[in-house]
């Protein structure tokens, strides 16, 4: 149990695009979902957190218009990187709870976003 | 702010060797999550200690939550190469604020 999918595994796009990244809680209810950020041989990075029916809470240096995050039913949240700029290239994982592992989180297998 | 330091950053052993990661932070935690990670997969959940001096065992693996639950320890006996990965710990907060620490990058070498 506890299975946490994202699509694509990986992408690539030009400059200026937009690039949605899905993630779906698979055999659970996620009413919280997680979005991170990963650099190579770094730890995760917080980006945001979203509850189901709520808009996000972004962290701290985090631009919410650039990274709309919607988590519109209890299986799925999306990340939409908007304009997709090289420096964006990174690592994006998510990762959801429920409320019967509310202190635990599953991770999704991640998305590796390139923009040349 | 919450931070969580784990040491040591890198290690890097022969097969059949013992070792410890430490995971510390001068917050309290009421719960906290060992994860391995590989390169280019997400973070697996290797387990969750909720409860101050708790001991769990994974097979060749223990984990360790202290008393005072703002520190928490991985020892793993006979590493195997299989074991290779970046260790991150995770502690949670009452509401539900989730915090990790760098990371403990192990390499067993066959």
């Amino acid at each position: 149990g506890a299975v946490v999918s994202q699509h694509p595994s990986w992408v690539i796009c030009k400059s200026g695009t937009s690039v949605k990244i899905e993630c779906r809680s698979l055999d659970f209810q996620a009413t919280t979902m997680f979005w991170y950020r990963q650099f190579p041989k770094q730890s995760l990075m917080l980006m945001a957190t979203s509850n189901e029916g709520s808009k996000a809470t972004y962290e701290q240096g985090v631009e919410k218009d650039k990274f709309l995050i919607n988590h519109a039913s209890l299986t799925l949240s999306t990340l939409t990187v908007t304009s997709a700029h090289p420096e964006d290239s990174s690592f994006y994982i998510c990762s959801a709870s429920g409320d019967w592992n509310y202190n635990e989180q599953f991770f999704g297998p991640g998305t590796r976003l390139t923009v040349l | 702010t919450q931070l969580l330091e784990q040491s040591p950053q890198f290690l890097s052993i022969q097969e059949g060797e013992n070792l410890t990661v430490y995971c510390n932070s001068s917050s309290v935690f009421s719960s906290l999550q060992w994860y391995r990670q590989e390169p280019g997969e997400g973070p697996v959940l290797l387990v969750t200690v909720v409860t101050g001096g708790e001991v769990k065992k994974l097979k060749r693996l223990t984990f360790q939550f202290g008393d005072a639950r703002k520190d928490s320890s991985l020892h793993i006996t006979a590493a195997q190469p299989g074991d290779t990965g970046l260790y991150l710990c995770a502690g949670e907060d009452y509401g539900q604020n989730f915090v990790f620490g760098p990371g403990t990058r192990l390499s067993v070498l066959p």
